[in-house]
């Protein structure tokens, strides 16, 4: 079984540029998860889908980050503009439902972001 | 929201030596709670996850967790580390009634020979 795949796995831009960062999750999976993962702390949850609709952004930062997922498949997050303390790895997960069972949470390998 | 505090953030330890991360999580609640590893340039590959039942639980690549509710923690075990068990190890809990996962800021293990 394929995983969650991520591209780019790196990037490097000047400040108030703007990035794109893809998430494929695993076929079948409804929920996608995008974090943030500032050096040495974990990950934060910035975006949480259910298929293509929003369940929970109250920790994205509106004024500068996007995201969506058309066909609740693939999504895109972007930052338009990028600042320097948005350097960070950038983690897709995906699951198969959002229950509240424990459903185990599958993370892509990231995309490492890098502001100058 | 939960919190998850990992008490160690560095642990160097001797290859075939145990070695012991500890976390603790902040609620009164039951929670679900789970053990990730993350190596070198990779995403975080789930060790194991404690929903109910036994306290111990076993994981993948010979780790076990021990969930002790009085204590409020899930520390992780493994008797006896490998090189490759060298990579950071984060602690997350979930509210039961919620879908957040909220992590520890990670452990990074280094297994010398």
């Amino acid at each position: 079984e394929a995983g969650v795949a991520q591209s780019p796995r790196y990037k490097i831009i000047e400040k108030r540029q703007s990035v794109a960062f893809w998430c494929n999750p695993i076929s079948g999976h409804a929920t996608l998860y995008w974090y943030q993962q500032i050096l040495g702390q974990g990950p934060k949850l910035l975006i949480q889908f259910q298929n293509n609709g929003v369940v929970d952004d109250s920790q994205l930062p509106k004024d500068r980050f996007s995201a969506e997922r058309l066909k609740g498949v693939d999504s895109t997050l972007k930052i338009q503009p990028a600042k320097l303390e948005d350097s960070a790895v950038y983690l897709c997960a995906s699951s198969l439902v959002a229950s509240g069972r424990g459903e185990t949470q599958y993370f892509g390998p990231g995309t490492r972001l890098l502001v100058l | 929201a939960q919190s998850v505090t990992q008490l160690d953030s560095q642990v160097p330890v001797f290859e075939e030596a145990p070695v012991e991360l500890r976390c603790n999580y902040s609620s009164s609640v039951s929670v679900y709670l789970f053990w990730y590893v993350q190596y070198p340039n990779q995403g975080l590959q789930l060790l194991l996850k404690y929903l109910s039942g036994s306290t111990l639980v076993k994981g993948i690549n010979g780790f076990e967790a021990e969930f002790n509710k009085s204590q409020t923690s899930f520390h992780l075990r493994k008797p006896s580390v490998h090189i490759s068990d060298t990579a950071e190890y984060f602690c997350a809990v979930r509210d039961p009634n919620d879908y957040k996962l909220s992590f520890g800021a990670g452990t990074t293990v280094t297994v010398r020979a």
